[in-house]
């Protein structure tokens, strides 16, 4: 059983479309995040959820809206893409919010491409 | 605010060779630290982690020793293998501002060859 599962894996879309990436995890965690990783492999955060309360938003435009429907889930929705959106996007997921030593357990990515 | 640098790729080794990847950070609290691994077209593993100084990490034949004088996490292993080619990344936790996050450093990408 997959830990930390995300849909779609790959997604190509034009610029000015909206599209959503879904996220889950099914190992009973409260905090839910979203990590954006450049072509550079560079990797930071964008959005933290606690059981279905946001708790980090790291300046990321308001195109970006997170979703956390109950504490297993949280999608992402972005509007009107932009060439610069074209990443990858990480879903992770971890016990609770102030337990900073358990690290986080990831989902295999989406790689979003804007043409 | 906190930060993470690791030394640059890429690094090209032999089979059976040693590994030291640095990695050094800057955190105003009490971080976990973290090593974590990205194989090729995959997403992030947790390799080894510590919670508090003079913590040693290990996991598969890597360890990485919480050095808190120093501020450092390096990266260690004694003899690599074909499989291990992967980036890694080093990473500290830190519970501030109501939110816990990683902070990763900016990867260093591991080829051995036989």
């Amino acid at each position: 059983d997959t830990a930390v599962s995300q849909t779609p894996k790959y997604l190509v879309t034009q610029m000015g479309n909206d599209k959503s990436i879904k996220c889950e995890q099914n190992l009973g965690h409260d905090t839910m995040y979203w990590y954006k990783q450049d072509s550079k492999k560079f990797l930071k955060i964008m959005f933290s959820y606690n059981n279905k309360e946001l708790i980090i938003n790291e300046t990321v435009p308001n195109r970006f809206s997170p979703k956390s429907p109950d504490k297993a889930h949280l999608n992402l929705h972005i509007n009107s893409l932009e060439l610069g959106d074209s990443a990858v996007y990480f879903c992770a997921s971890s016990p609770t919010r102030r337990t900073a030593g358990t690290g986080a357990f990831f989902g295999q990515g989406t790689r979003l491409t804007v043409v | 605010g906190d930060s993470v640098t690791q030394m640059e790729g890429p690094v090209t080794l032999s089979e059976e060779a040693c590994l030291t990847i640095n990695c050094t950070y800057t955190a105003t609290g009490y971080p976990s630290l973290f090593w974590y691994v990205q194989y090729p077209g995959e997403g992030l593993q947790l390799l080894l982690k510590a919670t508090k100084a003079d913590d040693k990490g290990s996991n598969k034949g890597f360890e990485a020793t919480y050095r808190k004088e120093t501020t450092s996490f390096h990266l260690e292993k004694g003899s690599v293998q074909v499989s291990d080619s992967a980036v890694y990344f080093c990473a500290l936790s830190d519970f501030t501002g109501g939110g816990n996050k990683l902070t990763f450093g900016t990867g260093t990408q591991l080829k051995v060859e036989l």
